[in-house]
């Protein structure tokens, strides 16, 4: 079975504060995604990466950036945290290459609050 | 702009009977289209696709149509069971594995 884990479950950061979001798949996959989930807009995509080393801006980047250093390993990062970045977000991967029908995996999210 | 929507933000159905989930998207070029199932305090799981080439797959209780003249796609799932209870998400593909999600609707089965 895939698993994708993020570092955490809750998270509770101040306002100016530099985030880290961790996640790690264990499947040897070649994308990783990174969404964020509000209520009333569905999954929006932040950033995603086709291999080591790559990125690639989703549909709302603004104030987040990524680092892919490892094949397992995709993070996302908040330079400055502010309140509007309050979300549930989530880490997915996917085999890699182009395929038909392509299932993404995703990890159990994160809740950060940003006061 | 929204170009994948899930115009019914929740949804009731008996237990036993059919629900019907639906999602209509604008861009054309989509061609593969996907449903995700996600309960609280987890991340969404995989459920069942469809490619832009085919009209209808099946999946045990779940069953998938697409019309692609009216860039509508639909999700059965029948009987509807307590377990089903959950939010849906559609999600739309163009190749290079980026998808679109919709806004997602909530579930509720009655017993």
């Amino acid at each position: 079975d895939v698993k994708v884990t993020q570092s955490s479950r809750y998270l509770v950061k101040r306002t100016g504060e530099k985030v880290f979001l961790e996640c790690v798949q264990d499947m040897d996959h070649e994308n990783m995604f990174w969404y964020r989930q509000d209520p009333g807009l569905g999954l929006r995509l932040i950033y995603f990466s086709y291999d080591v080393k790559m990125k690639e801006k989703g549909d709302i980047p603004e104030g987040y950036s990524v680092s892919r250093e490892k094949k397992e390993r995709f993070s996302l990062i908040l330079e400055s945290a502010s309140t509007n970045q309050t979300s549930m977000y989530l880490c997915a991967s996917s085999l890699g290459g182009r395929r038909v029908a392509s299932e993404q995996f995703f990890g159990p999210g994160t809740r950060l609050t940003v006061l | 702009d929204q170009q994948v929507k899930q115009n019914s933000p929740s949804l009731s159905v008996q237990e036993g009977r059919i629900s019907i989930l639906n999602c209509d998207y604008t861009n054309s070029m989509f061609d593969y289209f996907l449903w995700y199932k996600k309960y609280p305090a987890e991340g969404p799981t995989f459920l069942i696709s469809i490619s832009s080439i085919k009209d209808k797959n099946e999946d045990g209780r779940f069953t998938v149509f697409l019309n692609k003249s009216a860039k509508h796609l639909s999700l059965h799932i029948v009987p509807s069971q307590p377990g089903d209870s959950a939010v849906y998400f559609c999600a739309e593909g163009i190749g290079n594995e980026k998808l679109t999600f919709g806004t997602g609707t909530r579930l509720t089965i009655i017993p």
